[in-house]
Formats: C-alpha cells, sequence, structure tokens
C-alpha cells in the first residue's frame, strides 16, 4: 500500500480556466476528505465523502467547485473558472469507519495566473 | 463554532533544547486532538494523537497530553534535533462527518 496519492501534484492555469485533480485513497479506506490550504494557514475543510456518498460540503466549497466519487473509490475535484483567490493546496485524506486518523496525500499545488 | 488556536511561529531553536508549542481548542463535548507534521515539501504526517481526557500521546520523543480542564494539547520535546526542523499542526477532530478542524500551524526550526 503506498498511501494516498494525489495528482497532479503542480498545477498552473490561467484565470477562467477549469482544472480538475484526482485523488486515490488507501485502498481499504470508505471515508474521503477534501481541504485547501493557503500560505501561512492550516488545511481547511472542504467536502466529505463516506464510499460514494458526499454527505458533507463546507460553505468554503463554492458554486464553481464540485467533487464527486464515482465508484467509492478515487475521487475528483474540479474547479470552474477558475480565480487566483482560488491559488492554494489542495489536501485530500482517506479513513476507515471507526479510526480516528486520517491519512493525507501530498496535496497538489494550484496556481491561478 | 469548533476551533483551534495554536502558538504563532516561527519558533528557532538549538538543537537539544527543550520544545513546548501550545494549543488550545474549544469544541463542544471531547474531541479527538492530533498533532501533525508537515516536513518541508512532503505532505501532512500524524505525529501523535489523544482520544480522550488525560489521554497521552506519544511519538518520535514528541509528548502531548489532553487536558479538558484547560482545554490544552501542549506539544513538548525534551531535547530536539535539526530533523525535527518542519510546521507542526494541531487539530480536533470536529464536524458532523468527522472532519480535523486545524490550527494555523507554528514553523520551527532548529539550528546545529
Amino acid at each position: 500500500d503506498t498511501g494516498v496519492s494525489q495528482d497532479p501534484r503542480h498545477k498552473i492555469t490561467k484565470r477562467g480556466q477549469n482544472v480538475t485533480f484526482r485523488c486515490d485513497p488507501i485502498s481499504e479506506h470508505n471515508r474521503l476528505y477534501w481541504y485547501r490550504q493557503t500560505l501561512g494557514q492550516g488545511p481547511e475543510f472542504l467536502t466529505y465523502f463516506q464510499n460514494e456518498a458526499q454527505l458533507e460540503k463546507s460553505r468554503l466549497l463554492s458554486d464553481r467547485f464540485s467533487a464527486e466519487r464515482p465508484k467509492g473509490s478515487f475521487s475528483t475535484l474540479e474547479i470552474q473558472r477558475t480565480e487566483q483567490g482560488d491559488s492554494a493546496m489542495y489536501l485530500c485524506a482517506s479513513s476507515f469507519s471507526g479510526e480516528e486518523t486520517q491519512y493525507f496525500g501530498p496535496g497538489t499545488r494550484l496556481l491561478v495566473l | 463554532g469548533d476551533s483551534v488556536t495554536q502558538m504563532e511561529g516561527p519558533v528557532t531553536l538549538s538543537e537539544e533544547a527543550f520544545l513546548t508549542i501550545n494549543c488550545t481548542y474549544t469544541a463542544t463535548g471531547y474531541p479527538s486532538l492530533f498533532w501533525y507534521v508537515q516536513y518541508p515539501g512532503e505532505g501532512l504526517q500524524l505525529l501523535l494523537k489523544a482520544t480522550k481526557a488525560d489521554d497521552k500521546g506519544s511519538n518520535k520523543g514528541f509528548e502531548a497530553t489532553y487536558r479538558k480542564e484547560t482545554t490544552s494539547f501542549h506539544l513538548e520535546k525534551g531535547s530536539v534535533q535539526v530533523s525535527d526542523s518542519a510546521v507542526y499542526f494541531c487539530a480536533l477532530r470536529g464536524g458532523s462527518q468527522g472532519n480535523l478542524i486545524f490550527g494555523k500551524g507554528t514553523k520551527l526550526s532548529v539550528k546545529p
């Protein structure tokens, strides 16, 4: 098991473009979380999946953001019409029901020009 | 709502010095508490955790005790090494679905 992986690791895009990030959780983990981390801040919760169901979305997740986990395995996070304020590190974490610990991927660093 | 406040950094210490990074929290109930560490160029890693009052989490020489009466979870290490240089995040497991709520992080630099 190689842990949580994320792709791409870095993304530079122009304002107004759409971007999509992928997260592959640890294989037996049924819970998957997305967080956003801006410079000098701790990660902030965006959304949560249990299996394929998206059970909670933060108010930080504007209408331009959408996340899916179609088969209860990998997840994608799409940002439409990117803005400079979307520049951040996007982190994915996974855990197993009943376990307290969340395991984080390396993150995708997004820069919107 | 739930929140975590941790000591502002950066913290610069000499090797073998004693480390304390303060963390206090506000939460309903008794959440599990965590310290995560982010080494340069790497992802967040769990350092230690405590799930109930008076529990002590420990790992790699670091310790933190869950203090309900002071709503604190301070991180300590008796003798830091250069390799401990990293950003340390205190967090609690809150929210309706168990998402983590993080402090802003404390950057530690250890000089030889």
